[in-house]
């Protein structure tokens, strides 16, 4: 089966300026979500999705950061305005329901590098 | 609060040897505790996980796990390591019922020919 899709893989800014990322889950999976991933650690879990409402989003920035998944499917994570501290992969992955023994499947990731 | 600690930044084996990564938890109730590994340039890909049952798991490529309650640990093991297995390697716990996941820093593995 098709894995989870995201894009771009890389990009580079400055600092103010604006960015999405564009994710897309595996194929009838019904939760999804964003994980910030800063080198040296652990991946954190920005925001949380069940088809398109949102279950989780106590550790999202929402002064800069914004995320919606709109029909239930694709997703798109945004920053505006980035700070150099927002430079970090950016996982997007899925899982098929809420139940808490599902595994979750991770896409590839975007590298975020502000300057 | 549910957590996870990997107390090695690295860990090196020679091919063929036994290979360990430690994990320990700290969790209130029962634990569901999870394993991924990190490829260059890659997502995480799952490895196995502890819901209930047996305290040794096994997952994929070779991998196992044992928890063990009385240390508060879930090591990751595999008896004979290759040098496809460097990598970086997470523990992590379910901190919810909706399925987050707290990770652990990870952990560095190199195997060497």
């Amino acid at each position: 089966e098709a894995g989870v899709a995201q894009s771009p893989r890389y990009k580079i800014i400055e600092k103010r300026q604006s960015v999405a990322f564009w994710c897309n889950p595996i194929s009838g999976h019904a939760t999804l979500y964003w994980y910030q991933q800063i080198l040296g650690q652990g991946p954190k879990l920005l925001i949380q999705f069940q088809n398109n409402g949102v279950v989780d989003d106590s550790q999202l920035p929402k002064d800069r950061f914004s995320a919606e998944r709109l029909k239930g499917v694709d997703s798109t994570l945004k920053i505006q305005p980035a700070k150099l501290e927002d430079s970090a992969v950016y996982l997007c992955a899925s899982s098929l329901g809420l139940a808490s023994y599902n595994e979750q499947f991770f896409g590839p990731g975007t590298r975020l590098t502000v300057l | 609060a549910q957590s996870v600690a990997q107390p090695e930044d690295q860990v090196n084996v020679a091919e063929g040897n036994p290979l360990t990564v430690k994990c320990t938890y700290s969790v209130s109730g029962n634990p569901y505790l999870f394993w991924y590994v990190q490829y260059p340039n890659r997502g995480l890909q799952f490895l196995l996980k502890y819901i209930t049952g047996d305290n040794l798991v096994k997952g994929s490529y070779g991998f196992e796990a044992e928890f063990n309650k009385s240390q508060t640990s879930f090591h990751l093991k595999k008896p004979s390591a290759l040098v496809s297995d460097s990598a970086l390697y997470f523990c992590a716990v379910l901190t919810d019922s909706w399925g987050k996941l707290q990770f652990g820093a990870g952990t560095q593995v190199v195997v060497t020919p």
